[in-house]
């Protein structure tokens, strides 16, 4: 397996608190990606990453910002919570923008 | 608009016989089609994929077929198995661009 580990691994929260999601991963991959997937929608792009302090926007980035100041390390950050924030978020990696995308096992997010 | 699209949503097979999945897409720069399968609870992992220059490509029990001319491409699952029972998705990536583009999934279920 890919060394990708996301934390937490299940969060529930209350509507208009800040929440963050991390990705720490040990394969020293230039491109690190957030997805957030929903039934019915499949895996929808929220922001990526291609390098320290690089960062872009995706198809879903509406709400979310992210960071990241280490290689290993990419955060999302949801600053006020939704409900329609509700969701599964994975994080993938990957060596350059054209190789295979590895995912982690995911963090599930309850916003009540 | 959804760039890739994927059929059919729910697919139940017994074991031993061949699920077929389909998907299409409208955008001839996408040089690069992944299929990823998912277990409930665990990321999407990569199965196989393939590239517009071969028409197949098996990889144990797993193929792709693919046809450029229709702009389609579909996952044949040889004598399935119990196990193989996950959530599968095609994807897309454009040359020269960082971000896949998913299908929605369809759920596979092969009964003993």
């Amino acid at each position: 397996d890919a060394g990708i580990t996301q934390s937490p691994r299940h969060k529930v929260t209350e509507t208009g608190t800040p929440v963050t999601l991390r990705c720490h991963q040990t394969e020293n991959h230039r491109y690190m990606y957030w997805y957030r997937q929903d039934p019915g929608h499949g895996l929808r792009l929220i922001h990526y990453s291609y390098g320290v302090k690089d960062t872009d926007k995706g198809e879903v980035s509406d709400g979310y910002s992210v960071s990241r100041s280490k290689t290993e390390d990419f955060l999302l950050t949801l600053e006020s919570a939704t409900s329609s924030q509700t969701s599964v978020y994975f994080c993938a990696i990957s060596g350059t923008g054209d190789q295979p995308q590895h995912f982690g096992d995911g963090t599930r997010l309850s916003i009540l | 608009q959804q760039q890739v699209k994927q059929s059919p949503q729910s697919l139940i097979v017994q074991k031993g016989g061949i699920p077929i999945i389909n998907c299409a897409y409208e955008n001839t720069a996408f040089d690069y089609f992944p299929w990823y399968q998912q277990f409930p609870g665990k990321g999407p992992a990569l199965l196989i994929a393939i590239r517009p220059d071969v028409s197949e490509k098996k990889e144990g029990r797993f193929t792709i077929s693919f046809n450029k001319s229709a702009k389609q491409f579909s996952l044949h699952i040889m004598d399935s198995q119990p196990g193989d029972s996950a959530t599968y998705f095609c994807a897309a990536l454009k040359g020269g661009s960082e971000k896949l583009v998913f299908g929605k999934g369809t759920k596979l279920t092969v009964n003993p």
